[in-house]
């Protein structure tokens, strides 16, 4: 049973582009959001959260969408870079563990 | 700040031998977590540590596995008697109680 799910496995983007990467969830207890980028042989690292009280949340050229109703979230990537290619996951907690439960990723591909 | 880091990075090792990977979290965060990571999937999680205590364990952490953490500082876990199934990334994150987590570089494990 898969409570988070990234159904796109790859996206490729032109460099200055905007990149959109979406997840979706199940589970209606879920109320922390967090976005990590992943490069090969590396851990995780963290770029963006979002709690479930809030339906936007800003970072420099990063931006999640939350939309609750649909158990949807989103990550936009404004202006795109060719540094940004990577496996993005989208990843949610929801109890007193905060333990993460991750979607399986997206591969991102900025073209030059 | 030093972040979070995982020891070994690498490990192979024969089927049926016993493995141990070692993680230190940033320090004073007083929550530490372990997850496995198989290719083309996102992290599972393994279990946590509140302090000393371990507080939730996943069922995917067969009684072959076992984690410690005894001060409340590092964390180690244990395999034994690998099996090929046990080849997987195993990465080790932490946090400060909040819900943010940051990951370790991981340790890759392959089961021969």
């Amino acid at each position: 049973d898969q409570q988070v799910k990234q159904n796109s496995p790859s996206l490729s983007v032109q460099e200055g582009r905007i990149s959109i990467l979406n997840c979706d969830y199940t589970n209606s207890m879920f109320d922390y959001f967090l976005w990590y980028k992943k490069y090969p042989a590396e851990g995780p690292t963290f770029l963006i959260s979002i709690s479930s009280i809030k339906d936007k949340n800003e970072d420099g050229r990063f931006t999640v969408f939350l939309n609750k109703s649909a158990k949807h979230l989103s990550l936009h990537i404004v202006p795109s870079q060719p540094g940004d290619s990577a496996v993005y996951f989208c990843a949610a907690s929801g109890d007193s563990s905060y333990k993460l439960i991750f979607g399986s990723g997206t591969r991102l591909l900025v073209r030059p | 700040d030093t972040g979070v880091s995982q020891d070994p990075r690498h490990k192979i090792t024969k089927r049926g031998q016993n493995v141990t990977f070692r993680c230190d979290p940033i320090s004073e965060h007083n929550r530490l977590y372990w997850y496995r990571q198989t290719l083309g999937q996102g992290p599972e999680f393994l279990t946590y540590f509140q302090n000393e205590a371990q507080l939730e364990k996943s069922r995917l952490l067969s009684d072959r596995f076992s984690a410690e953490r005894p001060k409340g500082s590092f964390s180690t876990l244990e395999i034994q008697r690998t099996e090929q199934g046990d080849s997987a990334m195993y990465l080790c994150a932490s946090s400060a109680g909040t819900d943010t987590q940051y990951f370790g570089p991981g340790t890759r494990l392959t089961v021969l």
